[in-house]
This record gives structure tokens, sequence and C-alpha cells, in this order.
């Protein structure tokens, strides 16, 4: 089975700040890796899909890259909306399996 | 607007049984893959099993192989999950999610309904 680790578990951060959260796959899954946003009380929505893909209505400031093992969701400039907590999800093959989640909270 | 409803939680007893239900809309629902997805209380998301379109594969992840069951009824835009042999580790939010096909993503999530397994 595939092991997804994120990092950080939790981040604080400033509204206009730029932030990164990684995920690393305990084995190569090539471009098959999407991300979520959950918002307390809320089901996940998914925000981008096969690493870079930004799903329809998510706004631009949301970008995904990497490749095999190791990737990157970056927020170009947070605004208040996005503190919520962040899953990446591998669909490489099943069990599909998420990483542990990333809360990004406000400073 | 796609709407995915889900009902059916509960509060059970261990070794007890429970059938889960998600009724969509705003797609054609016998075109996708579909999932159900659990949160634990505070915790993360993990995937339960998946069904393709014409219910001839299922996947299930380890925990529940043997004791759960996902079903899907196409004239009724119906997804199931037959939960069996309930344990306390399976007390969770279930949500229903559009999606699951292998190198494809979940991309439309019910609200989530709550199975809490405890005598």
């Amino acid at each position: 089975d595939i092991q997804m680790t994120q990092s950080p578990s939790s981040l604080s951060a400033s509204v206009g700040d730029r932030v990164t959260i990684t995920c690393r796959a305990s084995q190569s899954i090539s471009s098959y890796l999407n991300w979520y946003q959950q918002k307390p009380g809320k089901a996940p929505k998914l925000l981008i899909y096969a690493t870079s893909t930004v799903q329809g209505g998510v706004p631009s400031r949301f970008s995904g890259s990497g490749s095999g093992t190791d990737f990157t969701l970056t927020i170009s400039s947070l605004q208040p909306e996005d503190f919520a907590t962040y899953y990446c999800q591998q669909s490489y093959s099943t069990p599909y399996s998420f990483g542990q989640g990333t809360r990004l909270e406000i400073k | 607007e796609v709407q995915l409803v889900e009902s059916g939680g509960g509060l059970v007893q261990p070794g007890g049984s429970l059938r889960l239900s998600c009724v969509v809309s705003g797609f054609t629902f016998n075109t996708y893959w579909m999932s159900w997805v659990r949160q634990a209380p505070g915790k993360g998301l993990e995937w339960v099993a998946n069904i393709k379109q014409d219910g001839s594969e299922m996947y299930y992840v380890d925990s529940v192989k043997g004791r759960f069951t996902i079903s899907r009824d196409n004239a009724k835009n119906s997804l199931y999950l037959q939960m069996n042999s309930l344990r306390a580790e399976d007390t969770a939010v279930y949500y229903c999610a559009r999606g699951g096909v292998i190198r494809g993503r979940f991309d439309n999530w019910g609200q989530g309904t709550l199975v809490t397994v405890s005598s």
C-alpha cells in the first residue's frame, strides 16, 4: 500500500502570505496526486487534480507541482477563506490513500 | 447542479449492521465510478470502497473487506454501503463521493452521514 506523508502537519500564516504544503508518497505515483480543502464540519472540496490541474471554480492562487514521490500545493496569497485543512491523495493504485492533513491557521 | 445526499447513519452496537444510502442528482450516475470515504472524529480521510459504473468491479480497503459491501442501483441513482460486524473503529462520518476510477479524483462529495458504533 502507498503511504502519503504531508508536511507540515500545521501551519500558521497571515493573509497575503505565500504558503507551500508538501506531500510525499512512499513510492512513485507518477502524476496521480490530488489536493482537497476541508473546512470544519464540511465535506472536502477538490482543489487540484493530476498534480497541477486546477478544478473549475477554484481561484488561480492555488497551484500544484511535482512528480514521482514529491508534490507541493502552493497558495500564492492567502485569503481569509483559505484557512482550512488540506489533504493530498494518491489515485495511482488502490487502496487510495490520503495524507494526514495540514491544518492552516491564522497567525 | 451536482448533488449527493447520504442517509442511514446512526448509533449502532458493536457487531451490528447498518446500511448507508447516497442519492445523487445533477449528473448521469451510470457513467461514473462512485466511492465511500470516511473520517473518524478529529481524524483524517480514509477511502473505504469504490464501484464501477455497472457494478461489475468493487474494491475495498483491507480493514473493511468481508464486512462492508458497496453496491449501486443505477435506476434509482443510488449508491449503498452495507456495513456488517461493525466495530468501534468504524465510527466516522461517511461521505459519498463521485469518482474512484484508477488515476482519477473525487470531484463531488455529499455532506456526510455519521455512524457511531458504541454500546
